[in-house]
């Protein structure tokens, strides 16, 4: 079985300051893992995603992130925040079986709601 | 443009009336997939279709069909609406390695049933 847990389901940051999202995955086997931005009123937008090649990967907008296997984490950053990062944010784990393939199932995490003042 | 459409965008409906949420995709894709959104609960999968005439059960099926006839369309069926399916639902697809490419959702459909 496979499972997501993101640590806070709010996060406050003011412009220009660091934005980190925590995300823990559960996994029997070498998962895949997303991060999806899901702005208001719209529908999912892939951030970035981990598929076993290099573990510090890096999306759009400026976000990164890093693959831990000895923490089972995949953490969100972005260096400086930015108004338009407002959004909720999802983690997403998914599995590839022993040929290296992949199921159709994809599990999220409960989001994370991320806040940007001034 | 490459997308996955939905329809329609609100649905508001009363309790046993049957409805279906249609989802169409344009790329080719052989995975394509349903999932509710609530708060606090994120997006649980209600079921997948890996290509035509072959779906499989997610999270959260009760109360749900799905059909894969053609390629491009996998709609959504609510035999009798209960209450509790309100939520906001998506649709999304993906080339045969789901996993490894991630999904491309369409833009929701929210459904109220009272």
């Amino acid at each position: 079985a496979q499972s997501v847990t993101q640590l806070g389901s709010h996060v406050s940051v003011s412009e220009g300051a660091l934005v980190l999202l925590r995300c823990n995955y559960s996994s029997s086997v070498p998962p895949y893992l997303f991060w999806y931005v899901q702005y208001p009123n719209q529908g999912l937008q892939l951030l970035l995603k981990y598929t076993s090649a290099a573990t510090l990967v890096k999306g759009i907008n400026g976000f990164e992130a890093e693959f831990k296997k000895s923490e089972t984490s995949f953490h969100l950053t972005k260096p400086s925040a930015h108004m338009s990062d407002a959004a909720e944010y999802f983690c997403a784990v998914s599995r590839a079986n022993a040929g290296g393939t992949s199921y159709g199932k994809l599990t999220f995490g409960q989001g994370t709601i991320l806040t940007v003042h001034p | 443009e490459a997308q996955v459409t939905q329809n329609p965008r609100y649905l508001i409906t009363v309790t046993g009336k049957k409805l279906t949420v249609t989802c169409s995709q344009n790329m080719n894709h052989e995975y394509m997939s349903w999932y509710r959104q609530d708060p606090g609960l994120g997006l649980r999968q209600i079921y997948y279709s890996m290509n035509v005439e072959v779906t499989d059960k997610g999270d959260v099926p009760e109360g749900y069909k799905v059909s894969r006839k053609e390629k491009r369309n996998f709609p959504l069926i609510l035999e009798s609406p209960s209450p509790n399916q309100t939520s906001l639902y998506f649709c999304a697809s993906s080339l045969r390695t789901a996993g490894s490419q991630g999904y491309t959702f369409g833009s929701g459909t929210r459904l109220t049933v009272v």
